[in-house]
């Protein structure tokens, strides 16, 4: 089964401009998350889809979005770059949103790796 | 305080040795916790997963959980120097959807 594909895997942008990264989730899998992952802040959640709903959203300000399509391929767009949205940018399927509390376990892809210059 | 708390090593430990990695968490109502590996320039993947208080064993890898403690480990046994690597806990909030907790991780390197 093919994993989570994430394109591009690079990206050089400057500032002010926007940014829009894609993501395919394992065959199957309806719900799909994103995560900003920088050198001193970590993995950071930014948000979840399922059934092209926002489930749940990080602490980001309103330049990040993201949707999701009915084939539960996700977007996610970046306005106004600024110099500290560079990062890693990790898309992560799952087979489901939640169970009775728990979750399911999440899968990564490659991810985006987007400089603003 | 942070949602996920773990020692950021460095780690050394001898090929061969066994690798102990500490995590804790700060929600009591979390119910679902993962352990993930990365390597340098690579995404997380994914190698335990526990929901259930006590022990669990894949291969040469033990995760074990204590709620009451809010606390949760991995073991690597028989460490090859491929184990180096950080190694992330992750753990789900209790009414946060989908969303999951990062430590910040926890670096390892296996010495032959």
């Amino acid at each position: 089964k093919a994993g989570v594909t994430q394109t591009p895997r690079y990206l050089i942008k400057t500032r002010g401009q926007q940014v829009t990264l894609s993501c395919s989730p394992i065959s199957g899998h309806r719900s799909v998350s994103w995560y900003q992952q920088t050198p001193g802040q970590g993995l950071q959640f930014l948000f979840e889809y399922f059934s092209e709903t926002q489930r749940n959203k990080g602490n980001f300000p309103g330049r990040f979005s993201g949707r999701q399509f009915s084939n539960s391929r996700s977007e996610m767009n970046v306005s106004t770059l600024e110099l500290g949205d560079s990062a890693l940018y990790l898309c992560a399927s799952s087979f489901f949103a939640r169970r009775q509390g728990t979750s399911y376990e999440q899968y990564f892809g490659p991810g985006t790796r987007l400089t603003v210059t | 305080q942070k949602e996920v708390e773990q020692n950021s090593g460095p780690l050394s430990v001898p090929e061969g040795a066994i690798a102990s990695l500490n995590c804790t968490y700060s929600d009591r109502g979390s119910q679902s916790f993962f352990w993930y590996r990365q390597y340098s320039g690579k995404s997380p993947e994914l190698i335990m997963f526990i929901y259930s208080n006590g022990d669990k064993e894949d291969g040469r890898f033990t995760a074990q959980l204590n709620k009451a403690s809010q606390y949760v480990s991995l073991l690597i046994r028989d460490s090859q120097p491929s184990d180096s690597a950080t190694y992330l806990c992750a753990v789900n909030g209790k009414d946060t959807g989908n969303q999951f907790y990062f430590g910040t991780g926890t670096s390892l390197t296996v010495i032959p």
